[in-house]
């Protein structure tokens, strides 16, 4: 079955500590992406990668990283998170400008 | 990317036809009209998209004005499992060497089916 998967699909933290959220994709699809969804402001674009080794930030990207070692796989990583950063966390894939497969969401929450 | 509206809600009875409009009167020739669903805080669902002719699937059809000013997307025989906040995006397939795939969600249409 096609689909992306994302872990945690929870996660409650403190303020500073070091978190990744793991996104994989099964479909052998080139471009990857993470949004944020919050109340009011919708969905998000915090960094997008169109292959392996390529990334690029979004539109708000402040307080993240990515890397896209695998095709398949694309960490989104807070070195220090902040409680700016609860949200609802979404990661997608897409093979050009065909429809995007969107993963279940991560709902974080920063102490 | 074109600027969309839709209604900020709709309510519509189970097992009728819903009909969600979308205007979109600012398209350019190259860009598709997209529409993706949210079920509560579940992650979007592609839906369908086209670019000047109607399109059908399993899911839903999209109808386009022959301006392609505005579009709707009819679910035939709505359920309560399309309860839904339903996003019509408008983006073009022109990829200029690096360009990035994003989707711009705007607020979208909540369609309660009601029984």
């Amino acid at each position: 079955e096609a689909q992306v998967t994302q872990n945690p699909r929870y996660l409650i933290t403190v303020t500073g500590k070091k978190l990744t959220v793991t996104c994989s994709q099964n479909m052998n699809h080139e471009y990857m992406s993470w949004y944020r969804q919050d109340p009011g402001l919708g969905l998000r674009q915090i960094y997008y990668s169109m292959n392996v080794e390529v990334t690029d930030k979004g539109d708000v990207p402040e307080g993240y990283k990515v890397s896209r070692k695998e095709k398949r796989n694309f960490p989104l990583i807070l070195e220090s998170p902040s409680p700016n950063q609860t949200s609802l966390y979404f990661c997608a894939s897409s093979s050009g400008f065909l429809e995007q497969f969107f993963g279940p969401g991560t709902r974080l929450t920063v102490l | 990317d074109a600027k969309t509206t839709q209604p900020p809600s709709m309510d519509c009875a189970e097992g009728r036809a819903a009909n969600l409009p979308c205007n979109h009167s600012t398209i350019s020739g190259n860009e598709y009209v997209y529409w993706y669903r949210q079920i509560h805080s579940q992650g979007p669902q592609y839906i369908i998209h086209g670019l000047k002719n109607n399109e059908t699937n399993e899911m839903a059809s999209l109808i386009i004005t022959e301006d392609r000013k505005s579009s709707t997307l009819i679910l035939p025989h709505a359920t309560l499992r399309d309860t839904a906040v339903y996003y019509c995006i408008v983006r073009t397939t022109r990829n200029s060497g690096g360009s990035n795939y994003k989707l711009t969600f705007g607020k979208g249409t909540l369609l309660t089916v009601n029984p």
